[in-house]
């Protein structure tokens, strides 16, 4: 079973707008992953916060953490035709597996 | 090499049939997970190793599927009587360690599972 559930399911924008997605989760966490996949293949990492953080940034990403409403947001800045891709949230419970969400398909337009 | 890597990257097989499906880690991750991601779902954790050893094998769906690990690097997740219903893509994922509050996970291209 899934956990988290990514919202909205589909997104679609036009270049350098910004993209938005959110995940929220179901139980107690040590840590939220944000996650890319192009093609349905492999998935590369894009950032991880801690449940003792609130807020991380990595380039034109900004990630979120509230665990009182046990919610998540990614933020993509001037977004790019490349940023196209399915974006997912995983929850880390212990440090053992991640559950993950089913994923936002994120669109950018040209 | 620099990454995870898995082969095959595609495999047919019919009903019935036994496969095995092979992961490298990348070198010095002690930690080795597999997941099973169906067409529009996100990927569903299946068992992971800490060295030799499966810490957790609570994914596994039943008992038609099976991974080892002998020596603490490579594994093979193997499926015995496949159904059309195991037809899915494959992923594996390494970390560093296992910490108390986790580590990013390194995946792999996947393998693409499908049963006729």
């Amino acid at each position: 079973s899934q956990q988290g559930e990514e919202d909205p399911q589909a997104l679609s924008i036009q270049e350098g707008e910004n993209a938005t997605m959110n995940c929220s989760y179901k139980t107690s966490i040590n840590n939220l992953q944000w996650y890319r996949q192009n093609s349905g293949r492999g998935l590369v990492h894009l950032i991880l916060i801690r449940s003792n953080e609130r807020e991380k940034h990595s380039g034109r990403l900004r990630v979120t953490l509230d665990t009182s409403k046990k919610s998540s947001s990614l933020l993509i800045t001037a977004s790019r035709a490349a940023d196209t891709a399915s974006y997912f949230c995983a929850t880390a419970q212990g440090a053992q597996k991640l559950v993950f969400g089913q994923g936002t398909r994120l669109t950018i337009n040209p | 090499g620099a990454g995870v890597s898995q082969t095959p990257s595609n495999k047919v097989t019919e009903k019935g049939k036994y496969v095995e499906l092979r992961c490298d880690p990348i070198s010095g991750h002690t930690a080795l997970y597999w997941y099973r991601q169906s067409l529009g779902q996100g990927p569903e954790f299946l068992i992971y190793f800490q060295g030799t050893g499966a810490a957790d094998d609570s994914g596994l769906p039943n008992d038609r599927f099976f991974a080892v690990r002998p020596e603490g690097s490579v594994s093979t997740l193997k499926i015995q009587r496949t159904e059309r219903g195991d037809s899915a893509v494959y992923l594996c994922a390494s970390s560093l360690r296992l910490t108390g509050s986790g580590d990013e996970q390194f995946f792999g291209p996947g393998t693409r599972l499908t049963v006729l």
